[in-house]
């Protein structure tokens, strides 16, 4: 059974600043990996997705990688600002459709 | 193109009720999965429809079903509902099932469901 973990749970950083975020699988067998952000009570917006064959993925102060052999990836964001404040989930794909999720890291920027 | 639609946005049930929740795919997408949200849980996958067929499903009980339309768009029921299952509902589409691993999922706002 695919169990994804995302470390660490929680982030405080102030603006400006770089930060990592982590997440490992234990089942390499993935047709992609996915990165979301979820604002409170909302839904998710993909940010990143990165296909089983690929290394890595950027979009603007985003990048993400993926070592599928070690089943690990991390998201990278630059100069980080308020408004990055968030949730951060990473999903695997696996079967059809199906997403497996982390339970997310939740990230507060401070001005 | 307009996005995943999720109605109703908010509903408040009471113990022992049934409940329908209805998810619109974005245009052109024919997979629709839903999955619950919880805070001790996290985000749990309940099932997913192509082609109006149940292809997958999570480890949910029996209460837990769902079905899709020729139009693709879908719906999940809950019966007998417990408090339990309160928790924000949110259904993703895509435009396929499998495609090599390119296809992004896209989520609706979902449905948060208070049972009292």
């Amino acid at each position: 059974k695919q169990e994804v973990t995302q470390i660490p749970a929680a982030l405080s950083v102030p603006e400006g600043e770089n930060l990592v975020l982590n997440c490992s699988f234990t089942d390499s067998a993935i047709y992609n990996l996915q990165w979301f952000r979820q604002d409170p009570g909302k839904g998710l917006t993909s940010l990143l997705l990165i296909q089983s064959s690929q290394r890595e993925q950027t979009s603007g102060r985003l990048n993400a990688s993926l070592d599928k052999s070690s089943g690990r990836s991390t998201l990278y964001i630059a100069a980080s600002q308020p408004g990055d404040s968030a949730t951060y989930l990473c999903a695997v794909r696996e079967s059809g459709s199906r997403l497996t999720f982390g339970e997310g890291t939740q990230l507060t920027v401070n001005p | 193109k307009a996005g995943v639609t999720q109605t109703p946005r908010y509903l408040i049930k009471t113990r022992g009720q049934q409940v329908t929740l209805s998810c619109s795919p974005i245009s052109g997408h024919r997979s629709v999965s839903w999955y619950q949200q919880t805070p001790g849980q996290g985000l749990q996958f309940l099932f997913e429809y192509f082609s109006e067929t149940q292809r997958n499903k999570g480890n949910f009980p029996g209460r837990f079903s769902g079905r899709q339309f020729s139009n693709s768009r879908s719906e999940m029921n809950v019966s007998t509902l417990e408090l339990g299952d309160s928790a924000l509902y949110l259904c993703a589409s895509s435009p396929t099932r499998t495609s090599g691993g390119g296809e992004t999922q896209y989520f609706g706002p979902g449905t948060r469901l208070l049972v009292l």
